[in-house]
């Protein structure tokens, strides 16, 4: 039982290159979160979504792009990667909107 | 914009005192709140959750909720340097699908 995991753990790009982030469950929740965390800000929700097939803007959803493909999987897509994208990036998934269980993260840096 | 107020800190207490953490939202019609530490680099985990007014004990740690008030805290009884972390007060929304963090508190616990 892995839990969420998160690929990759690390990543750097450069502005206007575009990248997907892979997130998987193997808890059977039915919610999937993407958020970032930069310092000082604390965690900010960018999309999620309450059940398989449907997704939802979070409070930061400009630049981003995602799919839940499956109950399991929910992907993040930066088309144009952008500086201000520079971030820490966790996937979450709870069942029933109730406690949230987090990825590792994914550490990303835009130059 | 429905937001989640927490006193950035650091707060530095001895070992073996308690740590007094507040939270103050402005959503009145959340009914779920929770409290998450995050060590640094790494992901948030649930310490715990609290959903009617008053206090819920847990171990060494004490959550309070006040809905008049809009208000939770969250209290360490002896605590750990190993307790030294950054700790997020969490609120679901009104809507129930959203969880709003707070910047979190940086605890200090000096051996």
């Amino acid at each position: 039982n892995a839990g969420v995991t998160q690929t990759p753990k690390f990543q750097v790009l450069k502005t206007g290159q575009s990248m997907t982030l892979q997130c998987a469950q193997d808890m059977n929740h039915n919610s999937m979160y993407w958020y970032r965390q930069d310092p000082g800000m604390g965690l900010r929700l960018i999309y999620y979504s309450a059940s398989e097939g449907t997704t939802d803007k979070g409070e930061v959803p400009n630049g981003y792009n995602v799919s839940r493909l499956n109950k399991r999987e929910f992907s993040l897509r930066l088309e144009s990667a952008a500086p201000s994208q520079t971030s820490v990036y966790f996937c979450a998934s709870s069942e029933n909107r109730d406690t949230q269980y987090f990825g590792p993260g994914t550490r990303l840096t835009v130059l | 914009q429905k937001e989640v107020e927490q006193n950035s800190g650091p707060l530095s207490v001895p070992e073996g005192a308690i740590a007094s953490l507040n939270c103050t939202y402005s959503d009145r019609g959340s009914q779920s709140f929770f409290w998450y530490r995050q060590y640094s680099g790494k992901s948030p985990e649930l310490i715990m959750f609290i959903y009617s007014n008053g206090d819920k004990e847990d171990g060494r740690f004490t959550a309070q909720l006040n809905k008049a008030s809009q208000y939770v805290s969250l209290l360490i009884r002896d605590s750990q340097p190993s307790d030294s972390a950054t700790y997020l007060c969490a609120v679901i929304d009104t809507g129930g699908f959203k969880t709003i963090f707070g910047a979190g508190t940086r605890l200090f616990v000096k051996a």
